[in-house]
């Protein structure tokens, strides 16, 4: 069955360390992997999809068949990095989510 | 609008009462989703609409979720005879359909509270 696995719910680190927000899938296919982020007070958007191969806020994402994860990374978090981030899968016409991973920047 | 747009952004209500929650889509969307989000949770399923139809209702949690809608665009989620577990926000996204991007436009929610 298809399944989002984020092991985190939560992730504190100081300003200026490196993030790694972890995600791991299960999926028979080719997936089609991205992760939305919500902050503080705004809706849930869409921060990179792994199509892309892109940078957003200085944050990237490998897709590792091997490893079937989709780990997202950033060299030197900000405080603004704050908040929820999911992990999520196509299958058929939706979405299959993880239960997310709240990360906390520390000043 | 710009965006999707949900009303209301809060509802507070007693036990046992109906619910009625709106989504607006943004326009030329046809695809909308309904999903809901509690503390820990993450993401629900609910109800997916292509159009006015709904080809998957199986995230409904029972018999007192329904939804429906009309005009291709607007979508109410009806919520009866309220119970307590039932509190939680309530997550309308759209997105323009077919081929599936997966990329789904988000509104604020609707904070349900039931006493």
């Amino acid at each position: 069955a298809q399944r989002v696995t984020q092991p985190e719910k939560l992730l504190s680190v100081f300003k200026g360390a490196p993030v790694e927000l972890k995600c791991n899938y299960s999926y028979s296919g080719s997936p089609e992997l991205f992760w939305y982020v919500q902050y503080s007070r705004q809706r849930l958007q869409l921060l990179l999809r792994h199509i892309s191969r892109e940078s957003i806020k200085g944050f990237t994402a490998d897709l590792n068949k091997g490893e079937t994860s989709f780990h997202l990374k950033k060299p030197f978090a900000q405080e603004e990095d704050s908040a929820m981030y999911y992990c999520a899968l196509i299958y058929d016409y939706q979405l299959i989510w993880g239960a997310g991973t709240k990360l906390i920047i520390k000043p | 609008g710009a965006g999707v747009s949900q009303s209301p952004s809060n509802k507070v209500t007693e036990k046992g009462k109906d619910v009625e929650l709106r989504c607006d889509p943004i326009s030329g969307h046809t695809a909308l989703y309904w999903y809901r989000q509690s503390l820990g949770q993450g993401l629900e399923f609910l109800i997916y609409f292509q159009g006015n139809s709904a080809p998957d209702k199986s995230g409904l949690p029972s018999d007192r979720f329904s939804a429906e809608r009309t005009g291709g665009s607007v979508s109410t989620l009806t919520i009866q005879r309220t119970q307590q577990e039932d509190s939680a926000v309530y997550l309308c996204a759209s997105s323009p359909g077919t081929p599936y991007t997966g990329e789904l436009f988000f509104g604020e929610g609707s904070r349900l509270t039931v006493l």
